[in-house]
């Protein structure tokens, strides 16, 4: 009930294209969803985040779905460029704690 | 900007020593997290804290131990370490009005 699970493992997309990240909770007490960005060799950084009175948050080229009832939320990355090549973890906040439960990452490679 | 600095990069330890990971936010935060990454597995959290002093058991907090003596600084201790406790170590601040949590550069950790 704690876990966030995330897929896929690994993405490969052309330039321009979508890249498209799912991730999946179970446990109904999380509040808070974000999405954090990691480059190669640096520590995560905070990319968009959503709660979950609302379905979608949009800035920029991100956009997160948020699906409450299916307990799933996935971000979009739209005109994918090949700096956007880095790994992509979702996380859940338990509710009434600061604690974030992160899932697994996703590994991006934009090819130009 | 917040930054978050951990004491080194690369750590290379034997197997049955005493380690210590520093890590230091300039931010007056009062959360502070340790986290361990590992490929397939995400970010998971080791111990939290959440004041001087103040400290709470992670996810896997077997076979560490943490400190925090002053409010920029909170310390990971490998009582002794062991060779699946080589890994990449994260520490974060939390920034309460915007939920964004900041992180080091992370420790790679090797323990032989």
């Amino acid at each position: 009930q704690q876990q966030v699970k995330q897929s896929p493992q690994s993405l490969i997309v052309q330039k321009g294209g979508i890249s498209i990240i799912n991730c999946a909770y179970e446990n109904t007490a999380f509040d808070y969803f974000p999405w954090y960005q990691q480059f190669p060799g640096k520590g995560p950084a905070l990319l968009i985040a959503i709660r979950p009175d609302v379905s979608e948050k949009k800035e920029g080229r991100f956009t997160i779905s948020f699906n409450k009832s299916a307990k799933q939320f996935s971000l979009h990355i739209m005109d994918s460029q090949p700096g956007d090549s880095a790994t992509y973890f979702c996380a859940a906040r338990r509710g009434a704690t600061n604690k974030l439960i992160f899932g697994t990452g996703t590994l991006l490679a934009v090819q130009p | 900007d917040v930054k978050v600095t951990q004491s080194s990069r690369y750590l290379v330890k034997r197997t049955g020593e005493k380690v210590f990971l520093e890590c230091v936010q300039d931010m007056d935060h009062e959360n502070m997290f340790w986290y361990r990454q590992d490929p397939g597995l995400g970010l998971r959290l080791i111990y939290f804290s959440y004041d001087v002093k103040m400290k709470e058991k992670g996810d896997i907090p077997e076979g560490y131990s943490v400190s925090r003596e002053k409010k920029e600084r909170f310390s990971l201790i490998l009582e002794s370490a062991s060779t699946n406790q080589t890994s990449m170590y994260l520490c974060a601040s939390l920034r309460l009005d915007t939920d964004t949590q900041y992180f080091g550069p992370g420790t790679r950790l090797t323990v032989l």
